[in-house]
């Protein structure tokens, strides 16, 4: 079936300890995003790719990193910088249209999350 | 500063009930989506009505577009105990230069049997 997976599920990182993240899809799609939801809010972009071997940061990208080395994967590095880690993590993925000269996102198809807990 | 709000927080009925969920936003979009989202899980894309649309139908829900008050409902008909969970919109936009999808805060919504 075409999806979108990540892994792991649950990670526990001590302070200090870079954690990477992983996110693949199947999809064939265009674009692929990280998002993090910390709880009872809503989504802050931390990096977005649109193409392969390219990324731009999101609205919270200090602290982590991103490569896009194969268009089917998006991982994400938490790095020691990124002062309160614990979160949720959710990748996601869409095609991109473009209507003259407006790129237009379509639906993400969002795997089933990553939670990161620093102990 | 957030592009999509979203009102009410919380939200809890009665089976068979009628839910509505309002966002507004404050730029211009190319479209606006929904999505739902349970308690642990990823998110699940619901409907996507485009800013030239003023109405969407899917099965029980409905969403209604006002590009002019940038507002949109989703409406949810004959509520079950299913449709307890997280609702997003989002919104397609220009931020800072960059075309980006922008989610709001959600609303909860809680569907009593």
């Amino acid at each position: 079936d075409g999806g979108i997976t990540q892994s792991p599920k649950y990670l526990f990182r001590k302070e200090g300890q870079n954690v990477t993240l992983s996110c693949e899809q199947n999809l064939n799609h265009d674009a692929m995003y990280w998002y993090r939801q910390d709880p009872g809010q809503g989504l802050r972009l931390i990096y977005y790719s649109q193409i392969v071997n390219d990324f731009q940061k999101g609205d919270i990208a200090e602290g982590y990193s991103v490569s896009r080395e194969k268009k089917e994967s998006f991982p994400l590095t938490v790095t020691s910088a990124q002062k309160n880690p614990t979160a949720f993590y959710l990748c996601a993925s869409s095609i991109i249209w473009v209507r003259g000269s407006v790129p237009d996102t379509g639906e993400l198809f969002f795997g089933e999350g990553s939670r990161l807990t620093v102990l | 500063s957030q592009q999509g709000e979203e009102d009410p927080q919380a939200l809890s009925i009665q089976e068979g009930e009628n839910a509505t969920m309002n966002c507004s936003y404050k730029t211009s979009i190319n479209n606006l989506q929904w999505y739902r989202q349970n308690s642990g899980r990823g998110l699940v894309h619901l409907i996507l009505i485009r800013s030239n649309e003023r109405e969407k139908h899917s099965g029980r829900l409905r969403v209604t577009l006002d590009t002019s008050k940038k507002s949109s409902s989703l409406l949810i008909t004959a509520s079950r105990a299913a449709d307890t969970a997280s609702y997003f919109c989002a919104t397609d936009a220009e931020v800072q230069g960059a075309q980006k999808l922008v989610f709001g805060q959600g609303t909860r919504l809680t569907i009593n049997p």
